[in-house]
Formats: C-alpha cells, structure tokens, sequence
C-alpha cells in the first residue's frame, strides 16, 4: 500500500516562507504526476498545483502564481511545496496527493498524505 | 465560492438511502470531464471513495455508488451507518481555469 508521509507542522510569521515536503514509500512513485491541496481551517478543499513525474514541468492555480514554488527529488521520491510571503490567510493544512488518470486531466487524488499544518501568526 | 456546487449538509436514519449532489457546468462537468468522490473524517486526510464517476476502489463498500448525468454527478450512500458521518467532497477538472476543481463538501449526519 502506497503511504505519503510529510514533515511536521510549522508555525510561521506574516511575510515568511514555509516548505512542505512529501515522501513516498513506492518505487512507482518517480511515474506520477503530484497534486497539492490544502483547507484552511474549517473550509473546503482547495487545489493549488500539480508536478510531472521528473519535475521539470509545473503548474499552479491562478491565484498561488507567483508565490509557490513545487519541486521533486526523484533520487529519494520526495516532493516539496514551497510558500512564500505567508500572509493569516495561508493559514491551512496542506496535502500532497498522487494523481491517478486514465487520460490527460482526468486525474483523482488517491493516496493523500497525512497533512502539514502550517499558521501564520504575527 | 466553489466552481462544483454541493448542498452543505445532509442527514439520513440509520439504513436509509441519502443522496449527495454535485452541479457543475459547461466547463467541467459538462466538458466530459469525470466526477470523483472523496470521504473525510474529522481531523484526518480525504479518503478516495469514488473514481471515473461510477468506480470504487478496492475495499470501499458496495454501499457507496457514483452517477453522472449532463452537468452534474451525485453519491448515493444505501444502508446508512453511523460511522458514514464524514465530510464528502466531489472534484472535478474545469478546461476555462485549467485546474481541478473541488465542491464545497457536503457534511452527513447520521440521525
């Protein structure tokens, strides 16, 4: 059974930067695409980006470009999400999730990590 | 506001049928693109519970069941139990945003 572990959680001021990591225990982990996705506190499911398998290639929700920044490291099947500039309403846990299709975008998220919960507070 | 619409809450008796709705439009949905369905316990991660629209993975209940239909997709959840009591949340991908998209979620209470 595939399981995605990520770092623990982080408390962070306004204005700084957090990075998230997600580590796979499957050798298949290096052949897909990696979602992340985060809730802030009592809200609903958010989608922020996606990364392809060898990491080269990234894509970011509209409102999150410019300030977060996914990477991979296949050598040890580890991905990173990395926020910068962290305002109050970044507030949120974060999930990284691998991406399942049967064709291009018809991705859905299973397994999920365990979630990073990351506040910002002055 | 989410792209997917969803109803905020639902409740059903125990061994009743309940039914959860996800609307979309023209963009998603309504594009083609599948409906999946996820399960969320209080304080842990979305569980995969319906994929491809109709599928579910191994080791889900046979209670559980997707459907699609036009501009919409809907979970039916047959024989209610107590520990079905969850957050659910529908997704999908929208080709006018190019992202995958989520529903607000719907939170079932077990009567």
């Amino acid at each position: 059974q595939v399981q995605l572990v990520q770092s623990g959680a982080e408390v962070k001021k306004p204005g700084a930067s957090v990075k998230v990591s997600c580590k796979s225990s499957d050798h298949t982990f290096n052949s897909y695409w990696m979602h992340w996705v985060r809730q802030a506190p009592g809200q609903g499911l958010e989608w922020m980006g996606i990364i392809n398998p060898s990491g080269d290639t990234t894509m970011y929700a509209q409102k999150f470009q410019g300030r977060v920044t996914m990477t991979r490291d296949t050598s040890t099947s580890t991905v990173y999400m990395e926020m910068s500039s962290l305002r109050s309403e970044d507030t949120a846990v974060y999930y990284c999730a691998r991406g399942l299709a049967t064709r291009p975008n018809y991705d859905y998220f299973d397994p999920w990590g365990q979630g990073t919960l990351v506040t910002v507070s002055s | 506001q989410s792209v997917l619409t969803q109803p905020p809450s639902v409740s059903g008796a125990p061994g009743q049928r309940v039914t959860i709705s996800c609307t979309g439009s023209s963009s998603n949905i309504g594009a083609g693109y599948d409906v999946h369905w996820y399960q969320q316990l209080p304080g842990t991660a979305p569980k995969l519970l319906i994929y491809g629209n109709t599928n579910r993975p191994s080791g889900v209940p046979d209670r559980f069941s997707g459907s699609k239909s036009g501009t919409s997709g809907s979970l039916a959840i047959t024989g209610l139990q107590a520990e079905d009591e969850a957050n659910y949340y529908c997704q999908s991908f929208d080709i006018r945003l190019n992202n995958w998209v989520f529903g607000g979620g719907t939170y079932l209470t077990a009567l």
